[in-house]
């Protein structure tokens, strides 16, 4: 099993709708959780990171679910600027981060 | 806070010609620093890291070395590039609690 797993997608949604994406993982020791965004040909940029209680920020909001070794990323009310590739990454020790392969998502108008 | 600066953007070369791409750091100190390689349809894969000067950990087996010969620089070396070493190559550092700042990578095409 791989260390992070992700359903690399596409998601096509409409504007407006929402999102909702998972990403599990296999070390139980794992710590601290990050969401990326990556845009075609640039480098990932973090989006979110997430904690044992997660967090919102505007229309994003990011949970861990420690019993069963995942984490969300909720997108609400989407726009099409939102459409990009969404990296989970796991950061274990000499605080190196795992990735997972990433979902795609296109906001289609 | 951090910046990591990388370059070439993009690079074309030819099999077995050598590589060397460089990333260095502002703003901050002593960072670890870490190479990864994203090939075509794949995931972001850790290649190297570095907790100092001098001091380098290979993650995968591979045709290429990395060298830390400052604080604040890290570069990726290859004597002889091979067609799989095409990829998006990017240079990250540790941003305090937020993950990573990555550099803006570099787009190698080995032909």
């Amino acid at each position: 099993r791989k260390e992070v797993e992700q359903d690399p997608g596409p998601f096509n949604v409409p504007e407006g709708a929402t999102v909702a994406f998972n990403c599990t993982y296999s070390n139980s020791a794992s710590q601290s959780f990050f969401w990326y965004r990556q845009d075609c040909r640039k480098e990932p940029k973090l989006l979110m990171s997430v904690y044992s209680s997660g967090n919102e920020d505007g229309r994003f909001t990011a949970q861990l679910n420690r019993a069963s070794q995942y984490i969300s990323l909720l997108i609400r009310d989407s726009k099409l600027s939102d459409s990009a590739t969404y990296l989970c990454g796991r950061r274990g020790g000499y605080q190196k981060v795992t990735f997972g392969i990433g979902t795609k998502l296109q906001v289609i108008p | 806070s951090q910046t990591i600066h990388q370059w070439p953007a993009t690079l074309v070369q030819p099999v077995g010609s050598p590589l060397s791409l460089e990333c260095t750091v502002e703003g901050t100190s002593n960072p670890n620093l870490y190479w990864y390689r994203q090939a075509a349809g794949r995931g972001l894969q850790l290649l190297f890291y570095s907790v100092g000067i001098g001091q380098i950990s290979s993650e995968v087996p591979q045709n290429l070395s990395a060298s830390r010969p400052q604080d604040r620089q890290f570069i990726l070396s290859s004597k002889k590039l091979l067609l799989s070493d095409s990829g998006f190559y990017l240079c990250a550092g540790p941003q305090g609690d937020y993950g990573y700042t990555f550099g803006s990578g570099t787009r190698l095409t080995v032909v």
